[in-house]
Order: structure tokens, then sequence, then C-alpha cells
């Protein structure tokens, strides 16, 4: 089944320890990206790839990294989390950049 | 900002065809209108999307107005699962960033 794949689901954890989100694709797409959803603001882009080793900024990068070694895989880096960055995170990928996107199921983050 | 400005909420009768509008009098040649939905908090859906001629698949039918000013999207005959929030999206080709404006909500009734 063709899926975008996220993990956690859910985490609560504390300032300043880092955390990673993991996100897998098994389309063989070439564009992955993250977003953030908070209430009131929508959804908003924080990063995304457009293939191996090619990575830049969204909308809202600050506090955040990725790395794109492997066309599957998108992690989301969170070196030292901050409350502010308590959100719902989605990960999504499309064949190209302008396609229809595929988005996983999404991790809730709570910062303490 | 989204382009785009769709009506906050609408109702529908289960059965009934959904009709959702959504004006972006701004968009240019080469832009696209894209759907998506929400449901509660799960990952958005993507449900069509076109350039300027009417789309139709499994889901849902988009109907673009010959000046692309403006399109609806067609739910044949919704069921309660339909309920979702309804985001209209207009795209460059070469573009990924999907910018979410508000949306509608929409709730299916029995």
């Amino acid at each position: 089944e063709a899926q975008v794949t996220q993990n956690p689901r859910y985490l609560i954890t504390v300032t300043g320890k880092k955390l990673t989100v993991t996100c897998s694709q098994n389309m063989n797409h070439e564009y992955m990206s993250w977003y953030r959803q908070d209430p009131g603001l929508g959804l908003r882009q924080i990063y995304y790839s457009m293939n191996v080793e090619v990575t830049d900024k969204g909308d809202v990068p600050e506090g955040y990294k990725v790395s794109r070694k492997e066309k599957r895989n998108f992690p989301l880096i969170l070196e030292s989390p901050s409350p502010n960055q308590t959100s719902l995170y989605f990960c999504a990928s499309s064949l190209s950049q302008g396609g229809p996107q595929h988005f996983g199921d999404g991790t809730r983050l709570s910062i303490l | 900002d989204a382009k785009t400005t769709q009506p906050t909420s609408m109702d529908c009768a289960e059965g009934r065809a959904a009709n959702l509008p959504c004006n972006h009098s701004t968009i240019s040649g080469n832009e696209y209108v894209y759907w998506y939905r929400q449901i509660h908090s799960q990952g958005p859906q993507y449900i069509i999307h076109g350039l300027k001629n009417n789309e139709t698949n499994e889901m849902a039918s988009l109907i673009i107005t010959e000046d692309r000013k403006s399109s609806t999207l067609i739910l044949p005959h919704a069921t309660l699962r339909d309920t979702a929030v309804y985001y209209c999206i207009v795209m460059g080709g070469s573009q990924g960033n999907l910018i979410f404006g508000k949306g509608t909500k929409l709730s299916v009734k029995p």
C-alpha cells in the first residue's frame, strides 16, 4: 500500500532534549516536505526536499533541521526543542515538485 | 497568504451532491487549482486538481470557470464520511509549498 509513515505519532518531551521525527515513503517520490499545523494558522511548510541531498527552507524553518540521505526518508530534527514548537506535524511526498502530495497521519509533539 | 476565498462552512444532506465553491480571481496562467480535505486532525488528503478543463475522478468532479477565476468541487453523493474541512489551493506547476487557507468546513448530515 502506498503510504507516508511518520514516527512517533505522539511525543511529550522537555525543552532542550533533542528529538527526531522520522518520515518514510514507499512510492519512490522525489519531493518531500514537512508542515506544521497550529490553530488559527493553518498548515505551514517548514522544509522541503526536491531529491536526495537537496533540501531547502520553507516558510517557518527556524529551530528545525532536515536531511535527505536516501530517497525514501526525510527526518525532521529538533536540536533544542522549545515550547513554541508544540504542534501537529505532517510529512508529505509527491512524485515531483508541484504534483499532488500524499500526507502522513501526523505527529503530535508537546514540548514542556 | 492564501490566494483563494472559500465559505467558512456548509451543510449537505447525506446522499445529495455537495458543491463547494472557491474564488481565485488572481490566479496566473500556469497555476493549477488543487483540492484537499482534512478529516478532523488526520493528514490532508488530495482530492483532485485541474488547470483549465473540468476534471473528474473516483472521488469528485472539479468545474473551473472559463475565466479561471473560480471553481467548484462537486462530491456527487455525499456521505457522513465526507464531513471534513475542504481546502482549495492555487499552486504553480513548479512549486511545492501548499498554502492552506481556512478552508470550508463541510458537515454532511443524515
